[in-house]
């Protein structure tokens, strides 16, 4: 069964940046695209953006453009998140969800990784 | 790009159908087959239970099901049990590889 095992939680100051990653292991990581998607507390799910693990070729929500980076490292399995500048609203639990390259839905998922930026 | 709207709240009693809508436009939900279900349990990571508009993966009942006229996607929950009751959220493919999720909607078993 595919698995997908994310870092833990983070606490961070206004302005810092936070980098999330997610671990896949039971699968060909490159077979895969990796979503990120967050959601704020008591808050639904919103869709940050994906990253083909086999070309590095990402696609980021106009929300998030200029203050995300979604990059991988295919020799260990990993996909990382980076959020900058953040700001209270960040404040949310990360998911990352995998989708079979070509399919258009998230077939799993990571746990969840809760940042919490507080002064 | 706008979230889906969904109704945030449903019930119903056990063994009865409820149907969850999703409305978005003709740049998402009415321009591709691509609409996904996802449940979610407090403090859970959500679970795909549908797929391009009407698929189920392996292991999800088949009570429950999907469908899609025009702009609007449902999710229908027939023979409603207990541990149905949780967090639906749909999302779908919105074109130029971007996915857009729906606000929720709370399922109550009364």
């Amino acid at each position: 069964q595919v698995q997908l095992v994310q870092s833990g939680a983070e606490v961070k100051k206004p302005g810092a940046s936070v980098k999330v990653s997610c671990k896949a292991s039971r699968y060909t990581f490159t077979g895969y695209y990796m979503h990120w998607v967050r959601q704020a507390p008591g808050q639904g799910l919103e869709w940050m953006g994906w990253i083909n693990p086999n070309s590095g070729g990402t696609n980021y929500a106009q929300k998030f453009q200029g203050r995300v980076t979604m990059t991988r490292d295919t020799s260990i399995s990993t996909a990382y998140m980076e959020l900058s500048r953040l700001r209270s609203d960040d404040t949310s639990i990360y998911y990352c969800g995998a989708s079979v390259v070509g399919d258009f839905h998230f077939d799993y998922w990571g746990q969840g990784t809760l940042v919490t930026v507080s002064s | 790009q706008s979230a889906l709207t969904q109704p945030p709240s449903a019930s119903g009693s056990p063994g009865q159908s409820v149907t969850i809508s999703c409305t978005g436009t003709s740049s998402d939900v009415g321009g591709y087959n691509y609409v996904s279900w996802y449940q979610q349990h407090p403090g859970k990571a959500p679970k795909l239970m549908i797929y391009d508009v009407s698929k189920r993966p392996s292991g999800v009942p088949d009570r429950f099901s999907g469908s899609k006229s025009g702009n609007t996607a449902s999710l229908t929950v027939s023979g409603l049990q207990a541990e149905d009751e949780a967090d639906y959220y749909c999302n779908s493919y919105a074109g130029n590889n971007n996915w857009v999720f729906g606000g929720g909607t709370r399922l109550t078993v009364l």
